[in-house]
């Protein structure tokens, strides 16, 4: 079946430091990849996508490259602020139909001054 | 910015009881889904919604779940008998469309927390 493995959180980091959180996926054919960002009492909004093999999504700083080479989708951002502290999701969905959102555990993020 | 909301923001029901969550999609949205989130765990799918009828759903969603379009704003998911496992943070969805494309990027809601004691 599909699925996505995240590296284990909580990770900690201090202003302007570079950050990775590590996403892994399992899935038939080649789904679309996405990150999650999800702000204190917020809901989740979605932070960037890649739909194809070598397609880069970016937004707000924050990069990840579809690798179908070794099946990971990895989040990057050079310069890390503390208004990035929130819980960060790898999630994939089939190309196929009206699909569901399959969705890793999530990664806290808190950045601190 | 149209988004989509959640009522209430968290819920405490004795078990056994029925509990209903609401959520109000983007009005021009189509499809809809509910998710729910296990406190440190993954979140979940439990079922998709489109044209007034379930179009998936997921092992979790059993007979004690549903889900219902009352009216042209609301989309509810209601579970008839709660119990223990069932305390989770539960997300609405919505989409304009479904399949693939850009009109397919789902928007989410805060959530409501559902605590079952």
């Amino acid at each position: 079946g599909n699925s996505v493995t995240q590296m284990e959180g909580p990770v900690t980091l201090s202003e302007e430091a570079f950050l990775t959180i590590n996403c892994t996926y399992t899935a038939t054919g080649y789904p679309s990849l996405f990150w999650y960002v999800q702000y204190p009492g917020e809901g989740l909004q979605l932070l960037l996508k890649a739909t194809k093999a070598d397609d880069k999504g970016s937004n707000k700083g924050f990069e990840a490259t579809y690798r179908k080479e070794t099946t990971s989708f990895h989040l990057e951002k050079g310069s890390v602020q503390v208004s990035d502290s929130a819980v960060y999701f790898c999630a994939l969905r089939r190309n196929s139909g009206n699909t569901p959102l399959v969705f890793g555990k999530g990664t806290r993020l808190s950045v601190i001054a | 910015e149209p988004e989509v909301t959640q009522t209430p923001s968290h819920q405490v029901t004795q078990m056994g009881q029925e509990v209903i969550l609401r959520c109000v999609p983007i009005s021009n949205h189509l499809y809809f889904y509910w998710y729910r989130q296990i406190l440190g765990q993954k979140v979940e799918f439990l079922v998709s919604f489109y044209n007034n009828e379930i179009s998936e759903k997921s092992e979790i969603f059993d007979d004690q779940f549903s889900v219902e379009r009352p009216d042209g704003s609301n989309f509810t998911l209601k579970i008839r008998s709660t119990k223990l496992e069932d305390s989770a943070m539960y997300f609405c969805a919505s989409s304009e469309a479904g399949g693939r494309g850009d009109r397919t990027e789902a928007f989410f809601g805060q959530g409501t927390r559902l605590t079952v004691v």
